[in-house]
């Protein structure tokens, strides 16, 4: 059964505390995404990557970093830096970033401060 | 600068009726627009979608009216059922502009 999973679905950072959430997908999709939703919001484009190795910023990457070793993963971590990490973060994939491309999304992640 | 807008945060339909969700854009170079479909705490799942070569996509009780003059885009849902009741996101452009959403209850 090909889709993508996001773990852990709830997450909880401390202060000062980097968290990693995993993505994985077996699409053999070429793009992955991640996104975040806020309430009353839409969702605004974290991070993309294209190809394995290769990743770009989106609209909000202040306080996150992620990595594309393998074509099937690409956590995302949200570090320290990012002052309001409270939100639904979701991971999607297409088989390329061609504008027709529709995106397949995991079921997201959780991750609320403590 | 918001490039997608969805208007109204909600609607409410009575079952049966039609559902008609809106979509404004600002960017003319999108050339490709999408819905999709999200209940609480899961991922969006895609609806529908449509090229700027056509004014009009169905697909079964789902239609998506574009009107390229106006930036403006429509989700006809008709007959509304229950299970419709979720927060509906318009998308366009090459990594996915998302509008805010309309959360679409229907009313038994």
């Amino acid at each position: 059964d090909g889709g993508i999973t996001q773990s852990p679905k709830y997450l909880f950072r401390k202060e000062g505390q980097n968290v990693t959430l995993s993505c994985e997908q077996n699409l053999n999709h070429d793009a992955m995404y991640w996104y975040r939703q806020d309430p009353g919001q839409g969702l605004r484009l974290i991070y993309y990557s294209q190809i394995v190795n290769d990743f770009q910023k989106g609209d909000i990457a202040e306080g996150y970093s992620v990595s594309r070793e393998k074509k099937e993963s690409f956590p995302l971590t949200v570090t320290s830096a990012q002052k309001n990490p409270t939100a639904f973060y979701l991971c999607a994939s297409s088989i390329d970033l061609r504008e027709n491309e529709k995106l397949f999304f995991g079921s997201g992640t959780q991750l609320s401060v403590l | 600068d918001q490039q997608v807008k969805q208007n109204s945060p909600s609607l409410s339909v009575q079952e049966g009726r039609i559902s008609i969700l809106n979509c404004d854009y600002t960017n003319s170079m999108f050339d490709y627009f999408l819905w999709y479909k999200k209940y609480p705490a899961e991922g969006p799942t895609f609806l529908i979608s449509i090229s700027s070569i056509k004014d009009k996509n169905e697909d079964g009780r789902f239609t998506v009216f574009l009107n390229k003059s106006a930036k403006h885009l429509s989700l006809h849902i008709v007959p509304s059922q229950p299970g419709d009741s979720a927060v509906y996101f318009c998308a366009a452009g090459e990594k996915l502009t998302f509008g805010t959403g309309t959360r679409l209850t229907i009313i038994p």
